[in-house]
């Protein structure tokens, strides 16, 4: 199937620990992200890359850094959780420089910090 | 920057019509796109409108003005699985607003 894939679904770790959320998109898109969903529906940008160059960076901590070994592949890795990081986490992709070219999302990681 | 308002939330009737707005004030435009988000799902894209007037597509349709920053979604005839979170986004689909809550009763 054609789609946006992030892995884990749900991630439940510490305060303190280093984890990762992994993302894959098989839709030949050039640009992709990162939002965070907090418990009030916010749907906010990270970050996004275009052909694996960081394009935005949306006032994020540096404990977060996202990395994109290739086009089609944007991880997500985060040092030193905090309770404020629970969130779902969406990947989501899109073709840069078609402006109709919508945004399609992975079906996000619940990560829960206790 | 970016500033996109809509309604926190809204409840309506199976087989109404509902309207859901959405203001922007954006330093720049391409188009603005509706996106339906079900409880616990990811969003899903729904309209995409950069020019001024309606665009329909079965029962919704999503209207635009840009002299005014404004737009809307109206979804018609609606039906339970209607119930979602509708988020408009601008300018180059970065940026969303705080979403609105529709709630569909019998």
């Amino acid at each position: 199937d054609t789609a946006v894939s992030q892995t884990p679904k749900y991630l439940v770790t510490q305060m303190g620990n280093d984890k990762s959320i992994k993302c894959e998109q098989n839709l030949g898109h050039d640009t992709m992200y990162w939002y965070k969903q907090d418990s009030k529906k916010f749907l906010k940008i990270m970050f996004s890359y275009n052909n694996k160059e960081l394009i935005i960076n949306e006032t994020v901590p540096n404990r977060f850094s996202p990395k994109s070994p290739d086009k089609a592949h944007l991880n997500l890795h985060i040092n030193s959780l905090e309770l404020g990081d629970s969130a779902v986490y969406f990947c989501a992709s899109s073709q840069e420089g078609q402006n109709n070219s919508p945004l399609h999302f992975g079906n996000g990681t619940r990560l829960t910090v206790t | 920057g970016q500033n996109i308002d809509q309604p926190t939330e809204m409840t309506a009737t199976e087989g109404a019509i509902v309207q859901i707005n959405c203001t922007y004030q954006t330093s720049g435009f391409n188009g603005l796109f509706w996106y339906q988000q079900h409880a616990g799902e990811a969003p899903t894209f729904l309209s995409y409108n950069v020019l001024d007037g309606l665009e329909e597509k079965g029962r919704f349709s999503s209207f635009l003005s840009r002299s005014k920053g404004y737009s809307y979604l109206l979804l018609k005839e609606l039906q339970m699985k209607d119930s979602a979170s509708y988020l408009c986004a601008v300018p180059n689909k970065f940026y969303f607003g705080s979403g609105t809550k529709l709630n569909v009763k019998p």
